[in-house]
């Protein structure tokens, strides 16, 4: 599975944009990009996936350039509750095994 | 309905003893997953059941872990000898059939002292 870079925290504040941009060179051809978000003492959950160009849904937008080596989740107008540790994962659809980079700590502050 | 539910939320047990982490998945899904958080780290792939069969146990460190899911809906992780180096978060997941969405549970947090 192709193996992902993110920051390891961002800081911000109510009502900001966020945007947590994902590095994957070696996304392969049936690679999809999924975003999950995990919450302190919970398991994580399912935000967004996407395959090209731009996916959006109640939650988030995920932004995958023409490349696709990297791709950027934004949440708009964050609030205190999306402070949480996010995870960029690769791999192709269907696929059973997670795998869990170390994702990024977003701190949102008032 | 009813999420993912894990069992006991926390564990503590001495070094050399077995412990069993239970998991409930959502009534109807089919798979099943076992994943292990250390502090600071993503979760770690463990083993996956489609229906009572373990698809894939590649992700077990060792043979003192094990898992069953003998009627296709409760799993148990099994942990023979603990050890100190097994303190972690032990996650479980289900979803429908396997590769749809994972929902996972609040998972067990088990202290080995």
């Amino acid at each position: 599975l192709a193996k992902t870079t993110q920051p390891i925290s961002m800081d911000s504040y109510e009502g900001q944009e966020v945007n947590i941009t994902c590095s994957h060179n070696n996304i392969a051809t049936n690679d999809y990009i999924t975003w999950y978000q995990q919450f302190p003492s919970q398991g994580p959950r399912f935000i967004i996936q996407g395959y090209k160009t731009k996916v959006t849904n109640e939650v988030a937008s995920l932004f995958i350039p023409a490349d696709r080596k990297s791709s950027t989740l934004s949440l708009p107008r964050v609030s205190l509750s999306d402070t949480a540790v996010y995870y960029c994962l690769v791999g192709a659809t269907g696929f059973q095994k997670l795998v869990f980079g170390t994702g990024t700590r977003l701190l949102v502050s008032p | 309905g009813a999420g993912v539910s894990q069992t006991p939320s926390n564990k503590v047990t001495e070094k050399g003893k077995y412990v069993e982490l239970r998991c409930d998945p959502i009534s109807g899904h089919t798979a099943l997953y076992w994943y292990r958080q250390s502090l600071g780290q993503g979760p770690e792939f463990l083993i996956y059941f489609q229906g009572t069969g373990a698809a894939d146990d590649s992700g077990l460190p060792n043979d003192r872990f094990f898992a069953v899911r003998p009627e296709g809906s409760v799993s148990t992780l099994k942990i023979q000898r603990t050890e100190r180096g097994d303190s972690a978060v032990y996650l479980c997941a289900s979803s429908l059939s396997t590769g749809d969405e994972q929902y996972f549970g609040p998972g067990t947090r088990l202290t080995v002292t």
